[in-house]
């Protein structure tokens, strides 16, 4: 079965436009979550959604925003970019969310880069 | 706050040797911990899932342990194979997210 699949794999933008990262989930999940993966700061998590409600958030300003739709796709969009939003954003799915304690898989990430 | 602490930050290893990854978390109120394999530039693998529940998993070559009451969790891969150089992420769950180790860095020297 298709795995997570995250688009676009790679962007380069300029410092202050806004970026819009897509995420399918694999087909059934219905929890999707984001994480940052930076080199000084490793895999921060973003947020988490779960039929298309946010049930957590990381600790990120407010230019990280996300949505769910009723297919659970997912997408996060960061505005007003920093050189320091440069990392690989990594989407997960899951069956369930909290108790579920069901396998998580990520996609490849999507490499942003600002310049 | 749940931390995450995977000792050694970094592994080198000749073909063949067995070896042991260290996981070490603070808050023992976790659903499950998962350990994942990251290539350079590409995303998570997950390898080994451990309910909370459950004391050990195993898959092939790889045999995770969890103690929840001590926080710790050891990946053992034995019979280490090049194709293995890989960096290996624990992972907690709790509150709806994932907790990440920084990983260990392993190199299998042919």
């Amino acid at each position: 079965k298709a795995g997570v699949t995250q688009t676009p794999r790679y962007l380069i933008k300029t410092r202050g436009q806004q970026v819009t990262l897509s995420c399918s989930p694999i087909s059934g999940h219905r929890s999707v979550s984001w994480y940052q993966q930076t080199p000084g700061q490793g895999l921060q998590f973003l947020f988490e959604y779960f039929s298309e409600t946010q049930r957590n958030k990381g600790n990120f300003p407010g230019r990280f925003s996300g949505r769910q739709f009723s297919n659970s796709r997912s997408e996060m969009n960061v505005s007003t970019l920093e050189l320091g939003d440069s990392a690989l954003y990594l989407c997960a799915s899951s069956l369930a969310g909290q108790g579920g304690a069901t396998e998580a898989f990520f996609g490849q990430g999507t490499r942003l880069t600002v310049v | 706050k749940q931390e995450v602490t995977q000792i050694p930050a970094a592994l080198s290893v000749p073909e063949g040797e067995n070896l042991v990854l260290n996981c070490s978390f603070t808050d023992s109120a976790i659903y499950n911990l998962q350990w994942f394999r990251q290539d350079p530039g590409k995303g998570l693998t997950s390898l080994l899932l451990i309910q909370s529940s459950q004391r050990e998993q195993t898959s092939g070559r790889l045999n995770a342990s969890l103690d929840k009451s001590s926080g710790r969790s050891t990946l053992y891969i034995a019979a280490s194979q090049p194709g293995d150089s890989a960096t290996y992420l624990c992972a907690v769950e709790g509150g709806n997210q994932f907790y990440f180790g920084t990983g260990t860095s392993l190199t299998v020297i042919p």
